[in-house]
């Protein structure tokens, strides 16, 4: 039974680049979750998908971020031109929604981020 | 104003002693679900403990029990002869609307430190 699972871990980038991260959910999880964690704080919500269709977008999330999650798999989080402000570790977290079952989100292990 | 709220940034505790990890609310929705969730330096945000907000009893989970007050909007986290593993940040969170597996809140975290 493997658990989500994210790529890279880490990514070093320089301002004004794009980048892509992507998290691989439990396999039979229907709703896949990204989450922004800056250093100090807690996990904060971006977006969130039901099989593929995205079903809710933070106002975090500005217009240089866009995920994807075309076959209701695994799900892709590009960052177009990078800003320093961007530097933060990207939670990916899935679950299984449906009446009467566990609520809770399984997490992977995150990429960190680091625009220079 | 804040969802969630965690008073304790950091706690030292000696190792076999019972901690009580503190967490209030926020919400104005009669159905919302309440977590725990532990982060180690690896990154990985680890699910301990869930409560709804119409459960009548307390969640437990080996160790882990939750302090459930709700009309003190009150969802402390007990942690019953703590161990060197369970140095990590804690975070409380909540989700509002228990039929919605939506986005979970958090709060900022308290560092536990488990003293030999």
């Amino acid at each position: 039974d493997t658990g989500v699972s994210q790529d890279p871990r880490h990514k070093i980038t320089k301002r004004g680049q794009n980048v892509t991260f992507r998290c691989d959910p439990i396999s039979e999880h229907n709703r896949l979750y990204w989450y922004r964690q800056t250093l100090g704080q807690g996990p904060e919500f971006l977006t969130y998908f039901q099989n593929e269709a995205q079903l809710e977008k933070s106002r975090l999330l500005s217009d240089r971020f866009s995920a994807e999650r075309p076959k209701g798999s695994f799900s892709t989080l590009e960052i177009q031109r990078t800003e320093q402000g961007d530097s933060a570790m990207y939670l990916c977290a899935s679950s299984r929604w449906g009446t009467g079952v566990p609520y809770e989100q399984y997490f992977g292990p995150g990429t960190r981020l680091t625009v220079t | 104003a804040q969802k969630i709220t965690q008073t304790q940034p950091g706690m030292f505790v000696q190792e076999k002693e019972a901690v009580t990890l503190d967490c209030t609310y926020d919400t104005s929705d009669p159905s919302y679900g309440l977590f725990w969730y532990k982060q180690p330096s690896s990154g990985e945000m680890i699910f301990l403990i869930y409560q709804g907000s119409y459960d009548q009893q307390n969640a437990t989970e080996g160790r882990y029990s939750l302090n459930f007050q709700k009309a003190r909007k009150s969802a402390n986290l007990v942690i019953s002869a703590s161990q060197l593993g369970d140095s990590a940040m804690y975070f409380c969170a909540m989700r509002e609307g228990v039929n919605r597996d939506d986005k979970i809140i958090f709060g900022k975290g308290t560092r536990l430190h488990i003293l030999p």
